[in-house]
């Protein structure tokens, strides 16, 4: 069964900390994704990458960076963290081979942040 | 850039079809459309895709007219369980990669 798993599912932190959302998927997917889902906004997008090493910037990338070392591990850093950074974060990954346009996203479970 | 738009919520009864439309007039040429579906405390789930005309699958269809600026998801006969939240989603390359969600339609089946 696929499989992407978000390492922390609650995380409370205080405004100013470094954090960090680690993300791990075991399909070999080369695309994997970060989100933000908020209530009434959907889901918007703050960063993909294609291959390893490999970044671009979603909708709303300010305020996050990412690093993609391995294949199967993307990660979302948030620099210094801010109230309006308290959210739901999710984590995709999709095949290559399906382009980016068309296919199957497989989502985590998701991380809730909230910033004191 | 296209926009997506689809109802709040819509309630049901068990066993009824349930059509949820999404608008996303400034679809351009290459852009797909995708449906997902999420329970609480879950990541979304891919249910179809489809870039015009009708597509079938074990669990919905979805229906796309000829100008693309609309879109509706057919689910047959719900049950209790299909309750949850459906996103329309656009998935775009025009002017750089961007995947582009609805807010999400709330779905609830009553018995």
């Amino acid at each position: 069964d696929v499989k992407v798993t978000q390492s922390s599912r609650y995380l409370v932190k205080r405004t100013g900390e470094k954090v960090f959302l680690e993300c791990v998927q075991d399909m070999d997917h080369e695309n994997m994704f970060w989100y933000r889902q908020d209530p009434g906004l959907g889901l918007r997008l703050i960063y993909f990458s294609y291959d390893v090493k490999m970044k671009e910037k979603g909708d709303i990338p300010e305020g996050y960076s990412v690093s993609r070392e391995k294949k199967e591990r993307f990660s979302l850093i948030l620099e210094s963290a801010s109230t309006n950074q308290t959210s739901m974060y999710l984590c995709a990954s999709s095949l290559v081979g399906q382009g980016l346009l068309a296919g199957e996203l497989f989502f985590g479970e998701g991380s809730r942040l909230t910033v004191l | 850039l296209a926009k997506t738009t689809q109802p709040i919520s819509m309630d049901s009864y068990e066993g009824q079809e349930v059509n949820i439309t999404c608008s996303h007039n400034n679809i351009a040429t290459n852009d797909y459309i995708t449906w997902y579906q999420q329970f609480p405390s879950q990541g979304p789930r891919f249910i179809i895709q489809g870039y015009k005309t009708k597509v079938t699958n074990e669990v919905a269809s979805l229906f796309i007219p000829a100008d693309r600026k609309s879109s509706t998801l057919s689910l047959p006969r719900v049950s209790l369980s299909d309750t949850a939240v459906y996103y329309c989603l656009v998935v775009s390359n025009t002017g750089g990669f961007k995947t582009i969600f609805g807010a999400g339609t709330r779905l609830f089946v009553k018995a």
